[in-house]
């Protein structure tokens, strides 16, 4: 079965400095790679996905995101975070008929 | 399109009662997954549909909870009788086919007492 890992809880930085947060999985194959984004008491907002091709994926509000299949992982940055960016990022995981799994998420807090 | 409705948005029940939550998919999608969000556990997911047939319902916790998908646009979560260990953040999500991404409703904050 699949599994995400994202082995930061909490990660607090510097308006204006560059961020990285980890996202590690386990899967058998080549899976499909979502990161998402809430923000306190709303939904989940997709970012970015990786189905294919460039290993490198452009996503919304200046966010992007590495595949590396030799280490499994997905990571996501942005050279310079906002004010803004302040929410829980998740990473996930699916493949085929099978259900999407997520990580249990990173809470990112910026600081002026 | 006015993207995944969920019904109600908060929802206070006290021990024993039925609880409904509702759920309308993206028109046109065929996947829906209701999810449980807590500070303990995360999100977790609870079962899925594809093309209105339950999938993987291994995340259900016990026989209290129970989902339906009876048409491609609506579908309900029940939890019967409701514990306070139940109150959480419930989301539906819904997908146009395997291997696209999840569009996700606003949640139902449930709050049992």
């Amino acid at each position: 079965a699949q599994s995400v890992t994202q082995p930061d809880i909490h990660i607090t930085v510097s308006e204006g400095a560059s961020l990285e947060l980890r996202c590690n999985y386990s899967y058998g194959a080549t899976p499909y790679l979502f990161w998402y984004v809430q923000s306190p008491g709303q939904g989940l907002q997709l970012l970015l996905k990786y189905f294919s091709g460039d290993t490198l994926v452009q996503g919304i509000k200046g966010f992007e995101a590495e595949f590396k299949r030799s280490q499994s992982s997905f990571n996501l940055r942005k050279p310079s975070v906002h004010w803004s960016d302040a929410a829980e990022y998740f990473c996930a995981v699916g493949v085929g008929n099978e259900k999407l799994t997520f990580g249990t998420g990173t809470r990112l807090t910026i600081i002026p | 399109d006015a993207g995944v409705i969920q019904s109600p948005r908060h929802e206070v029940t006290e021990m024993g009662q039925e609880v409904t939550l509702r759920c309308k998919p993206i028109s046109g999608h065929n996947s829906l997954f209701w999810y449980r969000q807590t500070m303990m556990r995360g999100l977790e997911l609870l079962i899925y549909f594809n093309n209105n047939v339950p999938i993987d319902d291994s995340g259900m916790p016990e026989d209290r909870f129970s989902a339906k998908m009876p048409n491609a646009s609506f579908s309900t979560l029940k939890i019967q009788p409701s514990e306070p260990r139940d109150s959480a953040v419930y989301f539906c999500a819904s997908r146009l086919t395997v291997n696209t991404e999840a569009f996700f409703g606003q949640g139902t904050r449930l709050t049992v007492v």
